[in-house]
């Protein structure tokens, strides 16, 4: 089965400290892996994608098929990374995208 | 320009009405996708559109729903014999690629079936 795991419904770090958003997935085939982020009263906006091994706002995210996960990282977390991250996936050039739960992400000062 | 808009921002409807939710997508984007976000379900997947290609429609929950895209912008999404449970947060996203992802987010039509 096609499934996104986001293990942690909410995670709570103070300012500088490192964050590690953990992402599962599942899929038969060759996903491909998205992080998006809605920030408070904010629309749901793409974040990152593994294809494009970028860094986005200092964070980074490394496919590891080994494992089938796509944790999302970032060195010293900042009060404004403060948000709901989402995992997702879908099938290579597919619209339909399959969703983590989420985590809330709480940066404290 | 703007990004996606969405109409109405809200809607309370009574059980069994038929309700009709409108996306713009940013001008320009071919693809134009459906999804649903709701307490207990989280972000579900409703309808892809790209380009002039037949729908991908494998999200819709079942024959109540439908949507339609005109002129390959404005998009349409209708939910006949509205349910309790279609009560959610209807998102349309759009992007100029042809890669699948959907990029910028409208902010949503809240629907509330009583």
């Amino acid at each position: 089965a096609q499934r996104v795991t986001q293990p942690e419904k909410l995670l709570s770090v103070f300012k500088g400290a490192p964050v590690e958003l953990k992402c599962n997935y599942s899929y038969s085939g060759s996903p491909e892996l998205f992080w998006y982020v809605q920030y408070s009263r904010q629309r749901l906006q793409l974040l990152l994608r593994h294809i494009s091994r970028e860094s986005i706002k200092g964070f980074t995210a490394d496919l590891n098929k080994g494992e089938t996960s796509f944790h999302l990282k970032k060195p010293f977390a900042q009060e404004e990374d403060s948000a709901m991250y989402y995992c997702a996936l879908s099938g290579q050039g597919q619209g339909n995208l399959i969703f983590g739960k989420g985590t809330k992400l709480s940066v404290k000062p | 320009g703007a990004g996606v808009s969405q109409s109405p921002s809200n809607k309370v409807t009574e059980k069994g009405k038929d309700v009709e939710l409108r996306c713009d997508p940013i001008s320009g984007h071919t693809a134009l996708y459906w999804y649903r976000q709701s307490l207990g379900q989280g972000l579900e997947f409703l309808i892809y559109f790209q380009g002039n290609s037949a729908p991908d429609k494998s999200g819709l929950p079942s024959d109540r729903f439908s949507a339609e895209r005109t002129g390959g912008s404005v998009s349409t999404l209708t939910i006949q014999r509205t349910q309790q449970e279609d009560s959610a947060v209807y998102l349309c996203a759009s992007s100029y690629t042809s890669s699948g992802t959907p990029q910028y987010f409208g902010p949503g039509t809240r629907l509330l079936v009583l």
